[in-house]
């Protein structure tokens, strides 16, 4: 079965200070895709960045870079220079085949608080 | 851009109530889901739908049925509200199986009493 595991509940930094989020996965699949999404006190979930399993390359944007590495089965999140509006909960996520579908399987998230 | 709304942001019933919580998309997405979220347990899938009147049991589907009778619309129904179904509802959307980006609504905060 698909997992997810984040195992850093709660994170908090100083304004400023970089900041990786590490998620680990399991899964069968020999394709999938991996998912962040940012969960502000709004609640509304907000999808930052899907990953497929044949694409290792690592990814940038501005202040956000996330680190996939097939052979340690991670998709680790890195906020560079954090700022106050990056306080969420983060949840990484990863595709399971269903018919007709596919679902996602959620990590518990993790929740980081960036103090001024 | 994507929309998924959702019909109310704060729900208050009463145990043994018939509650309906409904989802909007509006870019003719074929896959609609419905989550829960509790604290510590992140979000647990509850039904899902790939077409118009299909549906697909999720994880913990006890106590909740699903109507999608068009294709932008899916509704999570609890038959009779118990104390343990208050929870953060999610709802959320994608294109297709190949497209499979789910896009989520602002979430329905159910307390029953």
């Amino acid at each position: 079965a698909q997992k997810v595991t984040q195992a850093q509940t709660e994170i908090s930094v100083v304004e400023k200070e970089d900041v990786t989020l590490d998620c680990v996965y399991e899964t069968r699949d020999t394709t999938y895709y991996l998912f962040w999404y940012k969960q502000p006190p709004s609640g509304e979930l907000v999808f930052l960045i899907r990953r497929n399993s044949f694409d290792e390359q690592n990814e940038i944007s501005g202040r956000y870079s996330w680190n996939f590495q097939k052979s340690t089965s991670s998709f680790n999140f890195t906020i560079t220079a954090s700022q106050v509006v990056d306080s969420a909960v983060y949840f990484c996520a990863l595709s399971e085949n269903q018919q007709g579908a596919q679902k996602l399987v959620f990590g518990q998230g993790t929740r980081l608080t960036i103090n001024p | 851009d994507v929309k998924v709304t959702q019909s109310s942001r704060y729900l208050v019933k009463r145990t043994g109530e018939k509650v309906f919580l409904e989802c909007v998309q509006d870019m003719d997405h074929e896959n609609m889901f419905w989550y829960r979220q509790d604290p510590g347990l992140g979000l647990r899938l509850i039904y899902f739908s790939y077409d118009v009147k299909m549906k697909e049991k999720g994880d913990i589907p006890e106590g909740y049925s699903v109507s999608r009778e068009k294709k932008e619309r899916f509704s999570l129904i609890l038959e009779s509200a118990s104390t343990n179904q208050t929870s953060m509802y999610l709802c959320a959307s994608s294109l297709s199986p190949a497209r499979n980006t789910q896009y989520f609504g602002p979430g329905t905060r159910l307390t029953v009493l």
